[in-house]
This record gives C-alpha cells, sequence and structure tokens, in this order.
C-alpha cells in the first residue's frame, strides 16, 4: 500500500500558486519524498524529491514539514499544462516506487 | 536526455496468444521496471530488473513474466494473453546516479504501449 494520502482533486486559476499538500506520517528517517506527475495518456513524470530541507527546481518547490509528516508541492505560476494526476510517493531512494492514487489537478482558465 | 522506448504505442492481440511488449533505454541504467495502469486502480508494479539476467515480482506478477537479457533492454510477456489483460503498459528505468532532471534513484518512464485483448 501507498504511504502516503492525498486529496482525490483539486481546482487552481492559471496564473495562480498551486499548492498540492501529502500526509506521510509514518515516513521513515531514510526514506526520500518524491513528487511525479501523469500527463493524460503519457508516462508519469519525476518533478522533484527531498529528504529534509526545502528544495526547488525550475518545475516546482518542496516545503517539508520539520517533523516530516507532511510536504507540499507548490507549481508557482500554473498554466494549463499543468493539468495532470500529481503523485507523492515515500521511498528509500533505492527502492521500487509504489504509486498511490494521486491528486488529480486542475487548471482553470 | 535519457529516453525509454516502447516498441509500439497500441497493439490489439487475440485471446491465448502469446505477446511481448519491449521496452529499451539509452542511458546505461540499472534498474528496470514495467507496470499496468488501469482506471480505478492507479499504477501496479509487475516485474523489476536491478541487473541483467535479474528479476523479481512486483505486486501483479500473474500471467506475465519478464526477459533481461541485455542491460538495455527488458521485455515483458504475456504467456497466453488473456481479456483481464487489456490495460496500458508503462515501462520504467532508473539509476543510483543523480542525473539532471530526474535526480537519483529517479525514474523514467516509456510513453506506454495500450494492449487491447480481444
Amino acid at each position: 500500500d501507498a504511504k502516503t494520502t492525498q486529496p482525490p482533486s483539486m481546482d487552481c486559476a492559471e496564473g495562480r500558486a498551486a499548492n498540492l499538500p501529502c500526509n506521510h506520517s509514518t515516513i521513515s528517517g531514510n526514506e526520500y519524498v518524491y513528487w511525479y506527475r501523469q500527463i493524460h495518456s503519457q508516462g508519469p513524470q519525476y518533478i522533484i524529491h527531498g529528504l529534509k530541507n526545502n528544495e526547488t527546481n525550475e518545475m516546482a518547490s518542496l516545503i517539508i514539514t520539520e517533523d516530516r509528516k507532511s510536504s507540499t508541492l507548490i507549481l508557482p505560476h500554473a498554466t494549463l499544462r499543468d493539468t495532470a494526476v500529481y503523485y507523492c510517493i515515500v521511498r528509500v531512494r533505492d527502492d521500487k516506487i509504489i504509486f498511490g492514487k494521486g491528486t488529480r489537478l486542475h487548471i482553470l482558465p | 536526455d535519457v529516453k525509454v522506448t516502447q516498441s509500439s504505442r497500441y497493439l490489439v492481440k487475440r485471446t491465448g496468444e502469446k505477446v511481448f511488449l519491449e521496452c529499451v533505454q539509452d542511458m546505461d541504467h540499472e534498474n528496470m521496471f514495467w507496470y499496468r495502469q488501469d482506471p480505478g486502480l492507479g499504477l501496479r508494479l509487475i516485474y523489476f530488473s536491478y541487473d541483467v539476467k535479474m528479476k523479481e515480482k512486483g505486486d501483479i506478477p500473474e500471467g506475465y513474466s519478464v526477459s533481461r537479457e541485455k542491460k538495455e533492454r527488458f521485455s515483458l510477456i504475456l504467456e497466453s494473453a488473456s481479456t483481464n489483460q487489456t490495460s496500458m503498459y508503462l515501462c520504467a528505468s532508473s539509476s543510483p546516479l543523480n542525473l539532471p532532471g530526474q535526480g537519483s534513484y529517479g525514474y523514467t518512464f516509456g510513453s506506454g504501449t495500450r494492449l487491447t485483448v480481444v
């Protein structure tokens, strides 16, 4: 079973920041938080990952709480192309990925 | 760019046929994976491999087998296709190296093969 809890769906207005929450209250000290997204009819795409510190790349920012029991993926300026299912995954870095149901993000024009 | 190529985008096969789904990656990744994706069930891991000639069962291996004779190629085999194997099949690869655009052990997925068994 997936070790994360995500809302099944969210809406965000185009141009606004999309904040996608993820709960992982049973995370272990050596487990990373990974985010992937899947645009319709494509394979999932890696977005970002982190262990303890907040991370940022050209796609998104990842904010991990101090107790590491939850995190938030932030898409700073959402566009229609960000409409996708977003998966939050907790895993030891070299372990296989078990996908949960993810959050279906709708970007509204 | 890392590329994972699946040989067919769409495939239609008959019940009872032996079906081969091919996956090739061009970045010398050690790890390769096969998933299937079905509405309401999400992505489920079928088989994976951490090295040539090595294979491990995932969560739903029944009815499938795999072959990894070369590092770059991971084949999924349906020994006798059945209608309940109609699905989208996704192949992925990963590496322990910290690669730009995917991090370490990040997965790169192929575009998928939509298999219909009639």
